[in-house]
């Protein structure tokens, strides 16, 4: 079965202060890589896909990138409104349709 | 900006009754998909479907659940016979192709008591 490790599990963060989520995985062939935000009480809010190793995806403060083993998103001089659950996911060969493994994600805090 | 909506935002049941979660994907989305969150774990992958018919499903996905497209608009889930351990958020979600992301439903909130 497809893995996925986030870690840290939860990051605190002073406004400015920039830092990395990493998001580890195991899979059959890796067919995309997906990075969702997460309010509490509400749905994946989808930010980036990532299909092959190298690819790089930026918006506004984040950026994500992958590797063949992991991937990251860098957050640039966090604002308090990016405190969420930040969540990994990744569709492998051994699905034909789209099913996605999810991480546990990780709580960021950013205080002002 | 088109959204994938879901009804109710919450429901209350009671063991062994039926329930039935509604959802309204994107409109031009071809592939639709439930997924479930028990308060404080992981997103779980339900169920795939694709041309009026179920593609791909979990070890959780057994003969209790069921999916249908009734319309051209709404997908639904029907669990038969609720058991406590179903209580999680329902997350319906949605996408063009199947490389592609899956826009996600807002959740419906099941409380089996």
């Amino acid at each position: 079965e497809d893995q996925v490790t986030q870690s840290p599990e939860a990051l605190r963060l002073q406004e400015g202060e920039s830092s990395s989520l990493n998001c580890s995985y195991t899979v059959s062939g890796l067919r995309g890589l997906f990075w969702y935000r997460q309010d509490p009480g509400k749905g994946p809010e989808f930010l980036f896909t990532l299909y092959s190793a190298g690819e790089e995806k930026e918006k506004e403060r984040l950026k994500a990138t992958l590797t063949k083993k992991e991937s990251f998103l860098h957050i640039t001089a966090p604002k308090p409104e990016d405190s969420a659950t930040y969540l990994c996911a990744v569709w492998g060969r051994g699905s034909t349709l789209g099913r996605l493994y999810f991480g546990r994600g990780t709580q960021l805090t950013v205080w002002p | 900006e088109p959204e994938v909506t879901q009804t109710p935002s919450h429901q209350v049941t009671q063991m062994g009754q039926e329930v039935i979660l509604r959802c309204v994907p994107i409109s031009n989305h071809l592939y639709f998909y439930w997924y479930r969150q028990i308060l404080g774990q992981k997103v779980e992958f339900l169920v795939s479907f694709y041309n009026n018919e179920i593609s791909e499903k979990s070890e959780i996905f057994d003969d209790q659940f069921s999916v249908e497209r009734p319309d051209g608009s709404n997908f639904t889930l029907k669990i038969r016979s609720t058991k406590l351990e179903d209580s999680a958020m329902y997350f319906c979600a949605s996408s063009l192709e199947r490389e592609y992301e899956q826009y996600f439903g807002p959740g419906t909130r099941l409380t089996v008591t």
